[in-house]
């Protein structure tokens, strides 16, 4: 099966500041059919999962363009180039390739 | 537009089973699937299973296998979620997903507004 690990857990950030997840697999995560089932989840207390980005890089509509993806094989990244109030939240990467695995989350706080 | 609308809060006993349901509307439901996510108290998200409303197919996570069974009802729109010998480590938000009709992983952005099942003697 395949872990999703990501870091830190707890992510303070200063308003204005920019922001960065790791999220790692323990097997490489290209499907067959040549795609990366990598997406990032944010969600707020109390609300469902927002999809932020999918296949590794690809934002959502009405995602704002302070939010990036990147990443190959086993190593990941979300960025939020500068964090604004409405970020705060619990992100969650997600594989997609092999069934499917949630990330253990990272808590993102204003400081 | 896209919904997920699921049915209301359970309360069960230990030993009991639970019925969630998904119904969809907005889009052709037998072009897609539906993924089951859940989210115990305070905890991460967790997968649980998924339905194809295509074909029937079904993928499950391991540690639910044998005791969920997912399903689609196309002549209503409609997802199902049964967990069967609750215990109280099942007290979870319950959520349904939009997701690929041929396999799990490519989860959409179109979720259910969660149903919280609670399970206690």
């Amino acid at each position: 099966d395949v872990v999703m690990t990501q870091s830190p857990l707890s992510l303070p950030v200063t308003l204005g500041q920019p922001a960065s997840i790791s999220c790692r697999s323990t097997q490489g995560l290209v499907h067959r059919d040549g795609n990366t089932y990598l997406s990032w989840f944010h969600q707020r207390p109390g609300q469902s999962p927002r999809r932020l980005i999918y296949k590794v890089s690809n934002r959502d509509s009405g995602v704002p363009d302070r939010f990036s993806g990147s990443g190959s094989g086993t190593g990941f990244t979300l960025k939020i180039s500068r964090v604004e109030a409405e970020d705060v939240g619990v992100y969650y990467c997600m594989q997609g390739t092999h069934l499917l695995t949630f990330g253990g989350g990272t808590k993102v706080e204003i400081k | 537009q896209v919904q997920l609308v699921q049915s209301g809060a359970e309360v069960k006993k230990p030993g009991a089973s639970v019925k969630v349901s998904c119904k969809a509307s907005g889009y052709t439901f037998t072009n897609y699937g539906i993924t089951w996510v859940r989210q115990a108290p305070g905890q991460g998200l967790e997968w649980m299973g998924w339905s194809s409303a295509y074909n029937g197919d079904a993928n499950y996570e391991k540690m639910f296998q044998g005791r969920v069974t997912v399903t689609t009802d196309t002549s209503t729109s409609t997802a199902y979620m049964e967990l069967r010998s609750l215990t109280s480590s099942d007290t979870a938000v319950y959520y349904c997903a939009r997701g690929s009709w041929a396999a799990p992983g490519n989860l959409e952005d179109y979720w259910g507004q969660g149903t919280l099942v609670t399970v206690s003697s």
